[in-house]
Formats: structure tokens, sequence, C-alpha cells
């Protein structure tokens, strides 16, 4: 089946610095990924749509200048958390989608972010 | 507006004990329902879905009925093995968006 991969899959960061984090599709090609947000004990929150070659789509209340998305090819999509802070630690997890079938995703494995 | 409500874990059970995770929802017009399940280290994968009314998904032994009347999509299976510990995702569908329970997480026990 798909594979997406994600990495780092942890990564502990010092506060006011920038973590870059990476979601590849293994073996098919991805017109749409997304990024989601899950805290403890808390359902995944979408963040972002995320299509190759143009501008990401950003939900409510997420702010685009602190999560700096890049899908530059079909097979890759990055999140950077810029100027990081402890409230940004959380888990982030990819996913991506084949073709148009908007319910079809497959999903990577996540990336545990901590900021001290 | 849209969310999915499921059953808080953790949930502890032997080996082929029945098992059952609520999960209700509240949404405009007509979702479809998925569980997901993920195992340790690794992504969510899609484990049943039903895309109307009445349908039941099944796989692997496990199955949800999708039931309008009571807006739920709970997930069952007759006799759990401990290779089934995980956690599990609620979820629904409006086409533009997943929306996502919170997760239930399931240990099996020999």
């Amino acid at each position: 089946g798909a594979v997406v991969s994600q990495h780092p899959s942890w990564v502990i960061c010092k506060s006011g610095t920038s973590v870059k984090i990476e979601c590849r599709s293994l073996d098919f090609q991805a017109t749409t990924m997304f990024w989601y947000r899950q805290f403890p004990k808390q359902s995944l929150m979408l963040m972002a749509t995320s299509n190759e070659g143009s501008k990401a789509t950003y939900e409510q209340g997420v702010e685009k200048d602190k999560f700096l998305i890049n899908h530059a090819s079909l097979t890759l999509s990055t999140l950077t958390v810029t100027s990081a802070h402890p409230e940004d630690s959380s888990f982030y997890i990819c996913s991506a989608r084949v073709g148009t079938d908007r319910e079809t995703q497959y999903f990577g494995p996540g990336t545990r972010l901590l900021v001290l | 507006g849209n969310s999915v409500t499921q059953m808080e874990g953790p949930v502890t059970l032997s080996e082929e004990a029945f098992l059952t995770i609520n999960c209700t929802y509240t949404a405009t017009g007509y979702p479809s329902l998925f569980w997901y399940v993920q195992y340790p280290g690794e992504g969510l994968q899609l484990l049943l879905k039903a895309t109307k009314a009445d349908d039941k998904g099944s796989n692997k032994g496990f199955e949800a009925t999708y039931r309008k009347e009571t807006t739920s999509f709970h997930l069952e299976k007759g006799s759990v093995q401990v290779s089934d510990s995980a956690v599990y995702f609620c979820a629904l569908s409006t086409g533009n968006q997943f929306y996502f329970g919170t997760g239930t997480s399931l240990t099996v026990i020999p």
C-alpha cells in the first residue's frame, strides 16, 4: 500500500529556534498533503492543506507565518515551525491524498516536537 | 458544526474478549464515517469505512454500522487478539475535510 514517511520522528529544540519537518510519499505522487496537530488526549486538528506548486491553505486560527508549509514536489511537503515556543510542543502528523479522491488519505507516523 | 466523540480509554481486554468502542458524531449534510487504527510507531491506517446510512464497514474481523438515527458508528470485534493492541480513531469526512475523535487506546493481554 501507499507509504508516507516523516522525518524526524521526534525532535527537541530550544525556544526561539526553527524546526523543519519533512513529509514524503514514498511510492506515489501526492498532489495534496495535509498537516495535522495533535495534543495529548485530543483529536487531530487540521492545520493546513498543501497543494504542490501553490500556497498552502491554512485553517482558521493557524498562523501561516508561524507554520511555514512548502510543497515543492509531488512527493515532498515540509512544515517549518518558526521561532518555536514551548506551546508549540505537540505531535505533528502529515497525510497525503492520491488523485482527486477526497476521502482517501495516507498518514505518516507523526513527529513529536518538544520545545524547551 | 462537525465533530466526533469517541469513548475515552485506555481499554484493556483479555484475548478473545468482545470489543466495543463507541463513536457518535455531529455533522451537517451526509458525511462518510471511518475507523482508523494506529499501531505503535506507524501512521494511521484506514480500518473500515461506511459512506451512507445503514452501511456496514468491515475488515479484519472489525465491524461498524452507520446509524443515522442515533448518529453513531460503534466499532466492534467479536474476539480480540494481542495484535489488535493499538489506538483507534473514529472520523468523519464531509468531502472537504476530516474530523477525528480523540482516539481510544486498546491493549489486549494474553
